[in-house]
C-alpha cells in the first residue's frame, strides 16, 4: 500500500464548478500535512497547510480526519488558474522532516 | 531573494555515462532534500542533508546514486553508469534549519538517459 493515496483524476471541471480532492495516507504517527500545487513541467509549491479544526484560505478548504487517516481539499468557484496538479503531503517528522508526495490529483478547469 | 537554482535544466546523456546534477540552495535553509519524479509519478525522496549531520541517504535507489554536499550549501547529486529507468526530473528542495515545514524547490533538471 502506498504510504499517500490520491485519485490520479484527471477531475475535468467547467469554471464555476466546485471541486473535490481526497488523499488518505497510512502512517497514524505523521505529524503535520499540507497540499502542494504543482503546474505543468514546474516545480511543486505550497498551496497550504492542513490542519486537525480545517482551515480556509479564500476559495480553498483543508480538512483533516486523523482518526481516518484521511485528507481532503475543496475548491470552490474554480478558475482557469485553478488547473495544475495537487498534491497530498504527509510530514512523518522522523527526527526531521520528512515529506511524503502523493503522485497528484490533476485538475483540468475548461471554459 | 534568489531561490533554489539547479543546473543544468536539461541534460541527455547516454547509457553508462556519469552525469552529475547541482543544486544551489536558498541562501541560510541548511536543510536541503533531493528528489526524483518519473513522468506522471509523485516525487520519490532521495536524500536529505542537515547541517553537519549525517545525511539520510535511505532513499538512493541504488550505489549508483551518491551525493554531497559541500560547505553546508550547494549539493551535487551523481549518477554513475546511467540506466534508461533513471530518466526522470530531479528536484532539489530547501527549507528553513529545523522545524521549517515548507520546502521550497529548485525548477528541477530533467534527466533522459538515451
Amino acid at each position: 500500500r502506498k504510504e499517500v493515496e490520491q485519485d490520479p483524476g484527471p477531475f475535468n471541471v467547467p469554471e464555476g464548478a466546485t471541486v473535490a480532492f481526497n488523499c488518505t495516507y497510512s502512517n497514524s504517527a505523521s505529524q503535520s500535512f499540507f497540499w502542494y500545487r504543482q503546474d505543468c513541467r514546474k516545480e511543486p509549491k505550497l498551496l497550504m497547510s492542513v490542519y486537525s479544526s480545517g482551515n480556509e484560505d479564500g476559495r480553498f478548504t483543508a480538512q483533516l480526519n486523523r482518526a481516518s487517516q484521511y485528507i481532503s481539499l475543496l475548491i470552490r468557484d474554480s478558475k482557469l488558474s485553478d488547473s495544475a496538479t495537487y498534491l497530498c503531503v504527509v510530514n512523518e517528522a522522523r527526527g526531521y522532516n520528512k515529506l511524503i508526495f502523493g503522485a497528484g490529483t490533476r485538475l483540468a478547469v475548461h471554459p | 531573494g534568489a531561490g533554489v537554482s539547479q543546473s543544468p535544466s536539461n541534460k541527455v546523456t547516454e547509457k553508462g555515462k556519469d552525469v552529475e546534477l547541482r543544486c544551489d540552495p536558498i541562501s541560510g535553509h541548511t536543510a536541503l532534500y533531493w528528489y526524483r519524479q518519473s513522468l506522471g509519478q509523485g516525487l520519490e525522496f532521495l536524500i536529505y542533508f542537515q547541517g553537519n549531520s549525517a545525511p539520510d541517504k535511505s532513499g538512493l535507489p541504488s550505489d549508483r546514486f551518491s551525493a554531497e554536499r559541500t560547505g553546508g550549501s550547494v549539493s551535487t547529486l551523481t549518477i554513475q553508469r546511467t540506466q534508461q529507468e533513471d530518466s526522470a526530473v530531479y528536484l532539489c528542495a530547501s527549507t528553513v534549519p529545523w522545524g521549517g515545514d515548507e520546502q521550497y524547490f529548485g525548477p528541477g533538471t530533467r534527466l533522459t538517459v538515451t
